[in-house]
């Protein structure tokens, strides 16, 4: 079955506990990118990557890093997390950029 | 750069009404425009998606939107809506050129009542 698999889904950490979400889709996409999604904001980008060893900021990346080592896999790291970040957290692929983009089923993380 | 607006944040509608859910977008150029819907503790998924071509786009589960460029909208409509369509609503648009990003509009949230 053709999915994005975001793990894990629920999180709750402490203050400056580094973390790591991670992603990995089976499809074949060359496109990936790490949204966050905050009541009355909608989804911001964070992250995003057009292919193996290319990644790009999206409109919020302050505190978060990334890297695309392989072409399925898109982990998100949170050296340093902080109450901020608490958020829900998406994962999406496309088989390019613009792209009907395919989500994961979210990471909700809580940071005290 | 573009923007999408999405003008009402909450929708509540009795079942087997009609709905329309209002997206406006700006852009200097052309663009792709997408209806995302997300169930209560899911993930986004694909409703429907205007790339080229005709105006009237029909998706999933009996939603259509209309590309309308002299008004920069791109409205979703339902002729009767049905309880399991509650949900939330995103609106995204993406240039044609240039910029790679997608941007979402902040999102309606449709309740439909018996």
């Amino acid at each position: 079955e053709a999915q994005v698999t975001q793990n894990p889904r629920y999180l709750i950490t402490v203050t400056g506990k580094k973390l790591t979400v991670t992603c990995s889709q089976n499809m074949n996409h060359e496109y990936m990118s790490w949204y966050r999604q905050d009541p009355g904001l909608g989804l911001r980008q964070i992250y995003y990557s057009m292919n193996v060893e290319v990644t790009d900021k999206g409109d919020v990346p302050e505190g978060y890093k990334v890297s695309r080592k392989e072409k399925r896999n898109f982990p998100l790291i949170l050296e340093s997390p902080s109450p901020n970040q608490t958020s829900l957290y998406f994962c999406a692929s496309s088989l390019r950029s613009r792209s009907p983009l395919h989500f994961g089923n979210g990471t909700r993380l809580t940071v005290t | 750069a573009q923007s999408v607006t999405q003008l009402d944040s909450q929708v509540p509608v009795f079942e087997e009404a009609p709905v329309e859910l209002r997206c406006n977008y700006s852009s200097s150029v052309s663009v792709y425009l997408f209806w995302y819907v997300q169930y209560p503790n899911q993930g986004l998924q694909l409703l429907l998606k205007y790339l080229s071509g005709s105006t009237l786009v029909k998706g999933i589960n009996g939603f259509e939107a209309e590309f309308n460029k002299s008004q920069t909208s791109f409205h979703l409509r339902k002729p009767s809506v049905h309880i399991s369509d509650t949900a939330e609503y995103f609106c995204a648009v993406s240039d044609q050129g240039g910029s790679e990003k997608l941007v979402f509009g902040k999102g309606t949230k449709l309740t439909v009542n018996p």
